[in-house]
């Protein structure tokens, strides 16, 4: 099965930095979310983008579905120690019914 | 409270034993599905169903065997021919026929071989 290209594939920041992560197919998609997992967890949703261009915020994150419908983004602002966990992507297009394309997760870590 | 809840949350398993994963929603959503998870990996799909008495495999059904009896209840039996099922399992629902269509996940079954 497809997964999507998701990077970094890690990052390492301080307390009050802001944070970019990108997902990138080759496929086009109609539904681009994404979602956080803490250790021993299962992931729950941040933001859901269902129109090229949309952008979403949800506190002090942004997601945007990218305008060729082929990649997203996530912006975390002024991250704190709580932000730590992995972010997925996942995205679902027209022909595959319900079924979503994960991709392979961001692990972000933040020290103090 | 709604939501998925996934028994147990820790499973060993031994040698050539069947072992059956629980999954419960009472989000009133028609779809249900299951995932695995392995260190460092994005998640797979291994069956989905989208109505009572169907489902379909996923990317990765090979070993892994599934009912859907009733609504609310999707059990996940890892068979005997899984060869490696030491995995984080997690079950998923989503409410059809939306065009904002999301998908929510229980808190995971860790399962791991003896």
């Amino acid at each position: 099965g497809q997964q999507l290209n998701q990077s970094p594939q890690s990052m390492f920041i301080q307390e009050g930095e802001d944070v970019s992560m990108n997902c990138t197919s080759s496929s086009i998609f109609n539904t681009w979310l994404w979602y956080k997992q803490e250790p021993g967890e299962g992931p729950v949703l941040l933001i859901a983008l269902y129109k090229a261009g949309e952008l979403t915020s949800n506190g002090r994150l942004t997601a945007q579905f990218g305008i060729t419908r082929k990649d997203s983004f996530l912006n975390i602002s002024a991250s704190i120690p709580s932000d730590v966990g992995i972010y997925f992507c996942a995205g679902r297009n027209t022909g595959t019914a319900s079924k979503l394309t994960f991709g392979t997760g961001t692990r972000l870590q933040v020290t103090l | 409270d709604g939501g998925i809840t996934q028994s147990p949350k820790y499973l060993f398993r031994k040698e050539g034993q069947n072992v059956t994963l629980s999954c419960e929603q009472n989000l009133n959503h028609d779809a249900m599905y299951w995932y695995r998870q392995d260190p460092g990996q994005g998640l797979r799909l291994i069956y989905y169903s989208q109505i009572v008495n169907d489902f379909q495999k996923g990317d990765i059904a090979e070993g892994y065997s599934v009912s859907r009896e009733k609504k609310e209840s999707f059990p996940l039996t890892v068979t005997s021919a899984q060869k490696n099922p030491t995995a984080f399992y997690l079950c998923a629902s989503s409410k059809q026929g939306s065009t904002n269509e999301k998908l929510f996940f229980g808190s995971g079954t860790q399962l791991s071989v003896l």
